[in-house]
């Protein structure tokens, strides 16, 4: 079964600082990654995505991350962080027309 | 220009009674999907339909009926709530075998029973 772990519920960094928010997944397929972004009170946004065309893959607000096969993982990554980053996180999986697997979620705190 | 709308967007309700929630999407998509947040914020599959054929069943009290009119429409309906109903419900949408299986998310109605 496709599954996702986020390592770490909760993540601070300073205004500025890099932000690592870790995912790794289960799959005995080449899965789809996504990470989606959710602001209080607010619906899903998707930030970036993995379909197996580049390992790097580049989304919006600055933020990327990096398929790699031999670590099965997808961390999501931004060089500065900024306070409006502040929101709750999450790694999901699929392996077609299917369901998304999430994970448990990371949330962002930044630190002025 | 809403992609996918949801109402209503707040639900507070007693213990017992039916309710429903509607999803409509504008994006021509003809897979839609209901997923239930809890309030560990932990997301978790209920319901997909493609073409209004119910595709996804995941392990949801008979209470809980989704209904498809059509492929831009899916709605939720719930029957004797209970407490443990509360939570935030998000429906979404794709394209059936259009890579990269990239669901829309609409904003989310979030249920309380009290």
């Amino acid at each position: 079964a496709q599954s996702v772990t986020q390592l770490g519920s909760h993540v601070s960094v300073s205004e500025g600082a890099l932000v690592l928010l870790r995912c790794n997944y289960s799959s005995s397929v080449p899965p789809y990654l996504f990470w989606y972004v959710q602001y209080p009170n607010q619906g899903l946004q998707l930030l970036l995505k993995y379909t197996s065309a580049a390992t790097l893959v580049k989304g919006i607000n600055g933020f990327e991350a990096e398929f790699k096969k031999s670590e099965t993982s997808f961390h999501l990554t931004k060089p500065s962080a900024h306070m409006s980053d502040a929101a709750e996180y999450f790694c999901a999986v699929t392996f077609g027309n299917e369901k998304l697997t999430f994970g448990t979620g990371t949330r962002l705190t930044i630190i002025p | 220009d809403t992609a996918v709308s949801q109402t209503p967007k707040y639900l507070v309700t007693q213990m017992g009674n039916d309710k429903s929630i509607k999803c409509e999407q504008n994006l021509g998509h003809d897979t839609m999907y209901w997923y239930k947040q809890d309030s560990k914020k932990f997301l978790k599959i209920m319901f997909s339909y493609n073409n209004k054929e119910l595709i996804i069943n995941e392990t949801v009290p008979n209470r809980f009926s989704p209904k498809s009119p059509d492929k831009a429409h899916l709605n939720l309906h719930i029957n004797s709530l209970e407490l443990g109903d509360s939570a935030v419900y998000f429906c979404a949408s794709s394209q059936w075998w259009d890579t990269p299986y990239e669901q829309y998310f609409g904003p989310g109605t979030r249920l309380t029973v009290t």
